[in-house]
């Protein structure tokens, strides 16, 4: 069983960077496909990136480009997301998440618990 | 491609059944297809894979269905807990993954 343990709440100023950090247990990072997904407050689900099994590279939604790096610390078993130029839209809880263990399906079969980003002045 | 979900807001009560619809701008591969739960103050949780698969765990009165554009979450008879936010997803070319906007489920 794959647990997905999140760093705490963040609170930012516009302009700024955050980085998110995401801990896998239960298996190793390099097993698995991390993810980012987004939510801001009281609206949907919106997927930022992730490592893709079919690219065999890390892919971003075109709306992040240029504005998010995620990472991976295979030594810790460590996922990281870093958002820069923050901007007061970008308040959000941000989830870590895992694509299936099959590998060919590609849905998000486990999520970490989320972290609230909120940027303010 | 585009996920529409339908109704944006669904008002039942437990033990009613629950139809939740969810539609492609264009064709999708079924395999793809995924639905998700969630409770407020909660991550999303895996419900349907596959247009039809059931996660492990999830109780047999939730059924997926559906094929080409239009896909279907149903809940046989609606349980306290069942209300929740739901979410479509599809995997595919552009964007890679794409959610539907949620619908709601609520007790009336």
């Amino acid at each position: 069983q794959v647990q997905l343990v999140q760093s705490g709440a963040e609170v930012k100023k516009p302009g700024a960077s955050v980085k998110v950090s995401c801990k896998v247990s239960g298996y190793t990072l390099t097993e698995l496909s991390m993810h980012w997904v987004r939510q801001a407050l009281g609206k949907g689900l919106e997927w930022m990136g992730g490592f893709d099994p079919e690219d065999g590279e890390t892919i971003y939604a075109q709306k992040f480009r240029g504005r998010v790096t995620m990472t991976e610390d295979t030594s810790t078993d460590t996922a990281y997301m870093e958002l820069s130029s923050l901007r007061s839209e970008d308040t959000a809880m941000y989830y870590c998440a895992t694509l299936d263990s099959t590998g060919y399906l590609y849905y998000f079969e486990y999520w970490g618990q989320g972290t609230l980003v909120t940027v303010s002045s | 491609i585009v996920l529409t979900q339908s109704p944006g807001t669904l008002s039942l009560s437990p033990g009613e059944r629950a139809t939740l619809s969810c539609r492609a701008s264009q064709s999708v591969s079924s395999t793809y297809l995924t639905w998700y739960q969630q409770k407020p103050g909660q991550a999303p949780r895996l419900l349907i894979y596959g247009s039809s698969s059931r996660a492990t765990g999830i109780p047999d009165r939730f059924s997926g269905s559906g094929s080409g554009t239009d896909f279907t979450l149903t809940i046989s008879r609606l349980e306290p807990e069942d209300f929740a936010v739901y979410y479509c997803h599809h995997y595919g070319s552009s964007p890679r993954y794409t959610f539907g906007q949620g619908t709601k489920l609520e007790i009336k």
